[in-house]
């Protein structure tokens, strides 16, 4: 069965900081995976995806997210965080018909100090 | 762009009703629709998947009398908590697979409290 671990809980980063959020995956084939943004109290919204093709993928508000099928992971990155940018960030794996019965990791909270 | 309405988005009841949480597409159709649980300050977990026409398929553990999932048109699946007690108060999110591009949409969830 696949998983998804997100090894950091929280972290904090000042405005205007790179930002790097870690996903290891565990997966028997290849993998559809997902990064998703929750705000409090709302659902989630797709910031990117990876199904196929180049590694380097590009998404919403700035993030991208590089597949690395040797080390398991699909690390999002910011070069410049925005105050408006914290929130909750679910990684997840996809299985089934479109890769869409998604398995998600334990979230990762970013706060962003002034 | 897509988009996927839950209703209602926060729910009030008391131990040992049933409560009905409706997801719909409002402009597109979704044969396949998704429901999860995610508890406070935790991740989501996929309960079911509700398809167009049939049974659903639940996820192990997760008790299908308890959670009644009815998807009766394209458009449309419902989760009804029946008998609910207060360890089923949570946070529940669908999401709706679209039928022409296979993309797939979140709802803004519902959060059930149970006294």
């Amino acid at each position: 069965a696949q998983s998804v671990t997100q090894p950091d809980i929280h972290i904090t980063v000042s405005e205007g900081a790179s930002l790097e959020l870690r996903c290891n995956y565990s997966y028997g084939a290849t993998p559809y995976l997902f990064w998703y943004v929750q705000s409090p109290g709302q659902g989630l919204q797709l910031l990117l995806k990876y199904f196929s093709g180049d590694t380097l993928v590009q998404g919403i508000k700035g993030f991208e997210a590089e597949f690395k099928r040797s080390q398991s992971s699909f690390n999002l990155r910011k070069p410049s965080v925005h105050w408006s940018d914290a929130a909750e960030y679910f990684c997840a794996v996809g299985a089934g018909n479109a890769g869409n019965m998604l398995t998600f990791g334990g979230g990762t909270r970013l706060m962003v100090k002034p | 762009g897509a988009v996927v309405s839950q209703h209602p988005s926060w729910v009030i009841c008391k131990s040992g009703t049933s409560v009905k949480i409706e997801c719909r597409s409002l402009d597109f159709q979704a044969t396949t629709m998704f429901w999860y649980r995610q508890f406070p300050k935790q991740s989501l977990m996929l309960m079911a998947t509700s398809n167009e026409g049939s049974k659903a398929t639940y996820e192990q553990g997760v008790e299908k009398d308890k959670f009644l999932i009815n998807h009766a048109s394209l458009t449309l699946s419902t989760l009804t908590v029946t008998s609910a007690h207060p360890e089923d108060s949570s946070f529940y999110i669908c999401s709706a697979q679209r039928v022409d591009t296979g993309e797939l949409f979140f709802g803004e969830g519902s959060r059930l409290t149970v006294l």
